[in-house]
């Protein structure tokens, strides 16, 4: 069981908008702790997507962007492309006892 | 380039122990604080812990807690986690991560650069 929860699954046509939630707790997210959102492709090392709730890594296209409200956050993909599908995870901190924490991961699915 | 290199591929038999390491290159070692965290087949990612690289400092998670050690040798820029009493459950890709710190309103830690993954294959 993970800290943060995400969906197991989203799914989207090519060019259509999804969005992947990520609920934390008040000892995370709803603490002040950012929400930092990371990519990985089958057989790779997961992809910095997202840091500080929305900010994109330099070479990250403007279809990816972030957004956090009290102890959730969410990451949107504007303009699906085949190449989205990947599995995404959020991640954040619990600055209180200096642990990190994930969520589930979530499988996107373009179809 | 800037880049993490780990070890390669281990197979254990169950009760033993593993050592991973990761080279870092292409930055100041000691200017990043660097992270293990591991997947299970088929599983998400699973933070491990954590080591200051300029004292030495630790933090692993509770659910590792005794089983785990990071370690570094800052004059060889190398990381390397060992963990013990091995288990089928522990069989996963592992992978070293750095920490970058985001100065902005928030309490923001994340992982910029990741090293190509560990496979350690526990056995009975």
């Amino acid at each position: 069981q993970s800290v943060l929860t995400q969906p197991p699954s989203v799914s989207g046509a090519p060019g259509q908008r999804v969005t992947i939630s990520c609920t934390g707790s008040s000892s995370n997210i709803g603490a002040g702790s950012d929400v930092h959102w990371y990519q990985q492709l089958p057989g790779t090392a997961p992809k910095l997507l997202i840091y500080g709730n929305y900010n994109r890594p330099s070479g990250v296209p403007d279809r990816f962007s972030g957004s956090k409200s009290g102890t959730s956050a969410s990451l949107a993909i504007t303009g699906l492309q085949a190449d989205d599908e990947a599995y995404y995870y959020c991640q954040s901190s619990d600055s209180s006892l200096s642990v990190w924490v994930f969520g589930g991961g979530t499988k996107l699915t373009v179809l | 380039q800037v880049q993490l290199v780990q070890s390669g591929a281990e197979v254990k038999k169950s009760g033993a122990s593993v050592k991973v390491s990761c080279v870092a290159s292409g930055y100041t070692f000691t200017s990043h604080m660097m992270h293990w965290v591991r997947q299970a087949p088929g599983h998400g990612l699973e933070w491990m812990g954590w080591i200051n690289t300029g004292n030495g400092n630790t933090k692993y998670s509770q659910k590792l807690q005794g089983r785990l050690s990071i370690t570094r040798d800052p004059s060889a820029g190398t990381l390397y986690m060992d963990l013990s009493s091995l288990r089928a459950e522990d069989t996963a890709v592992y992978y070293c991560a750095r920490e970058t710190y985001y100065y902005g309103p928030g309490d923001s830690h994340y992982f910029d650069l990741w090293g190509q993954g560990t496979l350690v294959t526990v056995s009975s």
